[in-house]
């Protein structure tokens, strides 16, 4: 019944490594989201897409760039990663964007590791 | 601006009730509320619209007040089962079609027996 699937669960990378991270969905939601979430802190907003629409938060680093090649899969791509983007990736959706009609579901996260 | 909720932690015994309060500087279309345990995803609890409406189900409820860019959630007689970090999520009255929601700063809520 896994509704918002991210794989790996774990992942350990290399500092300058690409690393890419994939979340699907089964909920043929048209948003996706990608959250960057450190230890103790709230979860922060990368980038989203409504449909094909990217969205790129202001403050994003352009080390991250997102791809999304139909609605059930989305993917994170890490360039080069630092040490300062260990973290926890969440990847949620949502059936319309922001409040307007519902819930965001979280999949369970990535946990990111940079060596 | 990220919302600044209070208090930023908090300890009760099980039975005992509790309020966390969301505070934006920007106007607010919508507030939600997450509840994310160590090492899991937030999971929703509930979304409030603009038009000062409460909600709530079961022992946990919330309010929003838009005037006052503020939002509370209220959980009574709490259980075990209710620690964890609450966030509120933000939606600025914003366009339609890039709407986003912005995580307050958390409050963390350990219940003991």
């Amino acid at each position: 019944d896994a509704m918002v699937i991210q794989n790996p669960r774990y992942q350990v990378t290399q500092f300058g490594k690409p690393v890419t991270l994939s979340c699907s969905q089964t909920l043929n939601h048209n948003v996706m989201y990608w959250y960057q979430q450190k230890s103790s802190q709230a979860p922060k907003l990368l980038f989203h897409y409504y449909d094909k629409d990217f969205n790129n938060e202001a403050d994003t680093p352009d080390n991250f760039q997102s791809r999304r090649p139909n609605t059930s899969f989305c993917f994170l791509d890490i360039r080069s990663p630092g040490l300062g983007d260990a973290a926890m990736y969440l990847c949620a959706t949502s059936r319309d964007p922001g409040g307007r009609s519902g819930e965001q579901y979280f999949g369970p996260g990535t946990r990111l590791t940079v060596t | 601006q990220q919302p600044v909720q209070s208090p930023q932690a908090v300890i009760l015994r099980e039975g005992e009730d509790a309020v966390i309060n969301c505070s934006s500087s920007k106007a607010l279309y919508s507030v939600h509320w997450y509840r994310q345990k160590h090492g899991e995803a937030p999971i929703f609890l509930m979304i409030l619209l603009k038009g000062g409406e409460q909600k709530g189900h079961d022992k946990i409820s919330a309010s929003f007040n838009e005037k006052k860019q503020q939002s509370s959630l209220y959980l009574t007689a709490s259980q075990l089962s209710y620690s964890g970090t609450y966030f509120c999520g933000t939606d600025p009255n914003s366009n339609f079609g890039n709407e986003k929601l912005t995580f307050g700063t958390g409050t963390r809520l350990t219940i003991i027996p």
